[in-house]
This record gives structure tokens, sequence and C-alpha cells, in this order.
């Protein structure tokens, strides 16, 4: 079975800006969540979307946005890109269900640069 | 808001020896899951190990397993006889065991040196 996709692997962009990132599940995941590690902040959760619904939002401002498919795929939109934009976003798709074996696995990442 | 502690930003440990890698935790929830993942140089996420909260026995994987103290709020990871391949950092993770969520809340991660 395929794993979690991300494109693109790399992306450099100019402040002001505005970017997509673009996450595949794994087959029959319906639960896609993206993170945003930096060396400063760590590894934060931005959001998590579910049948097409965002279920969960992190403390991220207006700027960073998703949305999910109905083929479970998932995208993040950052506009007006700052250079603390500057990260690894990270995809994790999961199968629907609240127990420990509705475990996270996570995508290789996209590492943006913002100049 | 739950939050998760690591205080050890890097470890170092000899080849075929123990060593073991700290996580606090605060929450008001009494169910919850907790889970190690490797992030390799690779970048690529691994989940290592879990630990449901309302089960006391400590989970393990072959050569890795937790000490899960639950009133004390505490969920280290200790690997046994070490190898070069376990050098990466290592996150500690909590995820609510209400709502159905994904949601992941990570430490700030320990960097593991495994010498030769």
């Amino acid at each position: 079975k395929a794993g979690v996709t991300q494109t693109p692997r790399y992306l450099i962009k100019t402040r002001g800006q505005q970017v997509t990132l673009s996450c595949s599940p794994i087959s029959g995941h319906r639960s896609v969540s993206w993170y945003q590690q930096t060396p400063g902040q760590g590894l934060q959760f931005l959001f998590e979307y579910f049948s097409e619904t965002q279920r969960n939002k992190g403390n991220f401002p207006g700027r960073f946005s998703g949305r999910q498919f109905s083929n479970s795929r998932s995208e993040m939109n950052v506009s007006t890109l700052e250079l603390g934009d500057s990260a690894l976003y990270l995809c994790a798709s999961r199968r629907a269900g609240g127990g420990i074996s509705y475990e996270q696995y996570f995508g290789p990442g996209t590492r943006l640069t913002v100049t | 808001a739950q939050t998760v502690t690591q205080s050890q930003p890097e470890m170092s440990v000899q080849e075929a020896e123990t060593v073991t890698l700290s996580c606090t935790y605060d929450t008001s929830e009494s169910d919850y899951y907790l889970f190690w993942y490797k992030q390799p140089p690779s970048r690529q996420m691994i989940l290592v190990i879990r630990q449901e909260a309302y089960k006391q026995q400590n989970a393990t994987e072959n050569r890795f397993s937790v000490n899960f103290q639950k009133a004390a709020k505490s969920f280290s990871l200790k690997i046994s006889d070490s190898q070069l391949g376990d050098a990466a950092m290592y996150f500690c993770a909590y995820r609510s065991a209400s709502g159905n969520t994904g949601k992941l809340i990570f430490g700030q991660g320990t960097t593991l040196q495994v010498k030769p």
C-alpha cells in the first residue's frame, strides 16, 4: 500500500506570495492533518480534515487555510507569505475512528523556504 | 490545554547500550493516548510505540519500551541494545481520546546520537 505523498517536496517562495501544498493520504484513510515544523517552535498542529470538513484547527493566523476533496486528498494554502513561514510542512493521514490503533501515518513533508 | 515537555534536547549513547528519553505532559483528561515518534534525517516521522492511558501495563515493541507513570504524568522511552540506526530525533506526543480527533500535541524533541 502506498504511503502518504506530499507535493512538492521543496519549494522556494518570496515574501508576499502565496503557496499551495498538496497531500495524498493512504488509500482508505479519510482523515488528514497538517503540521508545521520549525527549529524554534517545534511541531505544531495546523488543522485536521475529515470527509471534506475541518474538524480541528490549531492556533495559526487566517493566512493558513486548507481543504479536503471528496477523494480525501488535501491541500493547504498560505497567503501573503512571511519569512517566519519557512518550515517543514508535514501531512498525516489515518483511518476514521478514535481508538489508539487509528494512528497517524506521516508523509515525507514539504520544505518551504520564504526569501 | 494539554502540553508535552521533553527536557533533554540532546542525548548520546554508546552502541549496544541502553538509553532513556524523558517526557512529561500536562492534561486534565483521564483518557488519552501517548506516543513516541522517531524522525531520522530523512524527516519521515515513524511511530515507535504507543500507550493507552487507562492501561497500566507498559507498552513494549522489541528493543523499545516505555515507563508510563500516570499519576506523575511521565512517559519515558527506553531503547535497549542501541543501534546506529536509532540515531534520530525522538518526539513524545499526546492525543486526546475524546472527540475522535487525530490531533497530536508534540514535545520539543530529543536528538539521540549513537556512538559506534
